[in-house]
């Protein structure tokens, strides 16, 4: 079974904090994606990454950046944290497509609390 | 620009009752694939379905079926005789065929809270 793992379920942070969202998957998956939940928005891209040190912009990168130094690790980053960035974050995890999509595997997601 | 529509924000049934649940897409592609997530109370999203533009053949399994009209743009999901552990909330994606080594992305839609009582 796939099993993508995020580092916490539950986080609560202050304004202006750097915010790590650690993301782990154990299936040897090259992509890897972030992506926050809001009520009636559905899940939106924050970014993604298909290979070890390569990133992509997805819709809203904007307060984001992303590290991704080991294949199986993808983490987000929240420079300076903000309440709008109040939200659930998942992860998921894919093959490279190749030609034939994948299905994504999603962590459990992390509810980030800004006050 | 990629868009998928879930019209319905929530639907409350009695179990042993059909739900359907609509979504509509907009996409330039010729090619393309189209999804339907569960996201139970966990939180997990948990993959049910995948389809290609070009396979308009519907699809049963189970309780679950679906309806892909490419010419109405409609890939609707329907649950037969509902039970109390449908209730969840489901998302319709869509996502273009990789033409080159990069990650795919899906698009979703704002998703539709399934309420099944007993």
């Amino acid at each position: 079974d796939v099993k993508v793992t995020q580092s916490s379920r539950y986080l609560v942070k202050r304004t202006g904090e750097k915010v790590f969202l650690e993301c782990v998957q154990d299936m040897d998956h090259e992509n890897m994606f972030w992506y926050r939940q809001d009520p009636g928005l559905g899940l939106r891209l924050i970014y993604f990454s298909y290979d070890v040190k390569m990133k992509e912009k997805g819709d809203i990168p904007e307060g984001y950046s992303v590290s991704r130094e080991k294949k199986e690790r993808f983490s987000l980053i929240l420079e300076s944290a903000s309440t709008n960035q109040t939200s659930m974050y998942l992860c998921a995890s894919s093959l490279l497509a190749g030609g034939n999509y994948n299905e994504q595997f999603f962590g459990p997601g992390t509810r980030l609390t800004v006050l | 620009a990629q868009k998928v529509t879930q019209a319905q924000t929530e639907i409350s049934v009695v179990e042993k009752e059909d739900v359907t649940l609509d979504c509509v897409y907009e996409t330039r592609d010729t090619t393309y694939y189209l999804f339907w997530y569960k996201q139970p109370p966990s939180g997990e999203l948990v993959f049910l379905i995948r389809r290609n533009s070009f396979d308009e053949q519907n699809e049963i399994s189970g309780r679950y079926s679906w309806n892909f009209q490419k010419s109405t743009s409609s890939f609707n999901f329907t649950i037969t005789a509902s039970q109390v552990v449908d209730s969840a909330v489901y998302f319709c994606a869509l996502s273009e065929t990789m033409i080159k080594a990069a990650g795919n992305k899906l698009t979703f839609g704002g998703g539709t809270r399934v309420l099944v009582k007993p």
